[in-house]
Order: C-alpha cells, then sequence, then structure tokens
C-alpha cells in the first residue's frame, strides 16, 4: 500500500461545478496536509495547507482535514477552466521532515 | 521579488554521464529541496539543504548529491546515470526549514536515453 492515495482521474467537470478532490493515507503520523496546483511543464504551486484536522477555507477553495478517517478532501467552488490542472495533496509528520506527495489527480474544467 | 530558477530547462543524456542541474532559489529563502518527479507520478523527496548543509534526504541512491552554496542557490549532481533517472527534477525553496510552504521552479526535465 502507498503511503498516500489519490484517484488520478482524469476528472472532467462543466464549469461552475463544485469539484471535489481526495486523497487517503495510511501513516497515522501525518499532521501537516497540503494541497498545490500543477499546471502542464510547470512546477506545483501551493494551494492551501492545514495542521491537524479541520478545515480551511481561501476564496473558493476549501480544505478539510479527517485523520480518524485518514483522508483530507480539496473543494474547489465555481470552477472555471483556469481550474484545469493536475491538483497534488501533500503530508508531512513535521514541519521539518520531508513532504510526502501523492501521484495528482488531473482536473478538466470544460466551459 | 525573484521566483525559483532552474536550469537548463531540458537535457538530454546517455547512460553512464553525469549531470548537473542548478537552482536559484526565491529571494530571502534559505533552504532548497530536490524533488524528482516521474511522468504521471508526485514528486519524490530527493534531499533537502539548509545553511549549505544536508538537512535530510529521501530514498535515492549516493550518486545522487548535492551542494548549496553561501547565496542559497544550489545543484544537484547525479552520477551513472540510469534509464530509470528520467524525470523532472523540481528545486523548491523556503524560508527555514519548514516545509509546509514550499517554492517550486518549473523543473528539469531530464531524459537519459
Amino acid at each position: 500500500q502507498k503511503e498516500v492515495e489519490q484517484d488520478p482521474g482524469p476528472l472532467s467537470v462543466p464549469e461552475g461545478a463544485i469539484v471535489s478532490l481526495n486523497c487517503t493515507y495510511s501513516n497515522s503520523a501525518f499532521q501537516y496536509f497540503m494541497w498545490y496546483r500543477q499546471y502542464s511543464r510547470k512546477g506545483p504551486e501551493l494551494l492551501m495547507y492545514t495542521y491537524s484536522s479541520g478545515n480551511k477555507e481561501d476564496g473558493r477553495f476549501t480544505a478539510q482535514v479527517d485523520k480518524s478517517s485518514k483522508y483530507i478532501s480539496l473543494f474547489i467552488r465555481d470552477s472555471q477552466p483556469s481550474d484545469s490542472a493536475t491538483y497534488l495533496c501533500a503530508m508531512s509528520e513535521t514541519s521539518y521532515d520531508k513532504v510526502i506527495f501523492g501521484p495528482g489527480t488531473s482536473l478538466s474544467v470544460i466551459p | 521579488e525573484t521566483g525559483v530558477t532552474q536550469s537548463p530547462t531540458h537535457l538530454i543524456k546517455t547512460r553512464g554521464q553525469q549531470v548537473t542541474l542548478r537552482c536559484s532559489s526565491q529571494s530571502g529563502h534559505n533552504t532548497v529541496s530536490w524533488y524528482q518527479q516521474a511522468l504521471g507520478q508526485g514528486p519524490q523527496f530527493i534531499f533537502q539543504y539548509y545553511r549549505e548543509e544536508e538537512n535530510g534526504r529521501g530514498n535515492f541512491p549516493p550518486r545522487f548529491s548535492g551542494l548549496q552554496f553561501p547565496n542559497y542557490s544550489s545543484e544537484l549532481n547525479v552520477n551513472a546515470l540510469e534509464l530509470d533517472d528520467s524525470a523532472l527534477y523540481l528545486c523548491a525553496s523556503s524560508l527555514g526549514r519548514g516545509q509546509e510552504k514550499l517554492f517550486f521552479g518549473s523543473g528539469t526535465q531530464l531524459s537519459v536515453l
């Protein structure tokens, strides 16, 4: 079993839809949870990070962490064609530890 | 504010050769981490440099080595290249050793033939 798993997609949604992206993980020691967006031929760009469990909202993006289920989610409201990218979840045990990335989910938002 | 820059953008090498990749960190950042991203996979941690010292290493053999310079720029060196080393190599900088906010460059695409 891989440490961090994501459905690779591709996920295709119409413009304006609510998108739900998810990751599961096996290491209960993870405490820092991040979401990165990666456009084609570019490096990942940090969208959000959360510490421990709970929700965090930033504009159209909401991150949720459920440590009891070892499950994290990223919700995108009012999705736009510019949101078309690969979304990577990432996590670490402490702030100083190496970051473990999921394989990414490819998202296409159709106009 | 200058972002993370990497060079070269693309590189083609032959199996057995050696390669050096370069990274300039974002202005004010003193920590650089290197990642390998195979096609269709997430980035894998190679190692981190903080104040010119290696400060953590992933599951990569010793033929992957690095340096960090006083201006916080960094190099990744790979010796005895193998076909499986073909990947996108990403450099990320951060302020301090904390890894929760990484700023990535656009990467170097390495092809080993």
